[in-house]
């Protein structure tokens, strides 16, 4: 069965770094998603992402972070400057269309910030 | 204001039992979707079950089954005869919006941990 993979499932970084988060949504699907859950708390919204552009983000997507899909299967979410707040999972999703009755969701990438 | 609300921090349920998880939600858009997804303690999240706001019959899925009441604005999950392996945090998401201004964003409610009983 086709499922969303990201890499790596835990990435630790010093404040000001900057990191990168990889996912390789679902071959045919076109749209894409991140979200982040602070440890304990509910899964936030951060940015989705449709023909190459950037459809809606949150309040939570500042100049900090920037998303990319550099060839045809990787979707990447980039944190320039990271901070202690920053510490969350991270999950990149994918859907076939934005009304879709499915949305598929990575195991996620466990971003600690020392 | 919270969109989609989860009033129940903590449930306990006995194997065998069916449990009912509560959602209610908040929306002005006419055309909406609502999504169940299942965290185990290893943090992936899992897609239970879909009910779009359209749907006349209540969605289900195996043992799943969503309780949808439009008016009440309420999409609660039932799982029929509990597992021990259903133990895990349940959140209760929505997809507003049709046509363009829907970019396929869920909204989250705060989530239930369920624990199922031996």
């Amino acid at each position: 069965e086709p499922e969303v993979t990201q890499t790596p499932s835990h990435q630790v970084t010093q404040m000001g770094q900057e990191v990168i988060l990889r996912c390789v949504p679902i071959s045919n699907h076109l749209y894409f998603y991140w979200y982040r859950q602070i440890l304990g708390q509910k899964v936030e919204f951060l940015v989705s992402f449709y023909n190459n552009e950037i459809s809606e983000k949150s309040e939570i997507f500042d100049d900090q972070f920037s998303v990319e899909r550099p060839d045809g299967s990787n979707f990447t979410l980039k944190i320039r400057s990271t901070k202690l707040e920053d510490s969350a999972m991270y999950f990149c999703a994918s859907s076939d269309w934005r009304g879709s009755d499915e949305q598929f969701f990575g195991p996620g990438t466990r971003l600690t910030v020392l | 204001a919270q969109k989609i609300t989860q009033t129940q921090p903590g449930m306990f349920v006995q194997e065998k039992e069916a449990v009912t998880l509560d959602c209610t939600y908040d929306t002005s858009d006419q055309s909406y979707g609502l999504f169940w997804y299942k965290q185990p303690s290893s943090g992936e999240m899992i897609f239970l079950i879909y009910q779009g706001s359209y749907d006349e019959q209540n969605a289900t899925e195996g043992r799943y089954s969503l309780n949808f009441q439009k008016a009440r604005k309420s999409a609660n999950l039932v799982i029929s005869a509990s597992q021990l392996g259903d133990s895990a945090m349940y959140f209760c998401a929505m997809r507003e919006g049709g046509g363009s201004s829907n970019t396929g964003k869920l909204i989250f409610g705060q989530g239930t941990t369920l624990q199922v009983k031996p």
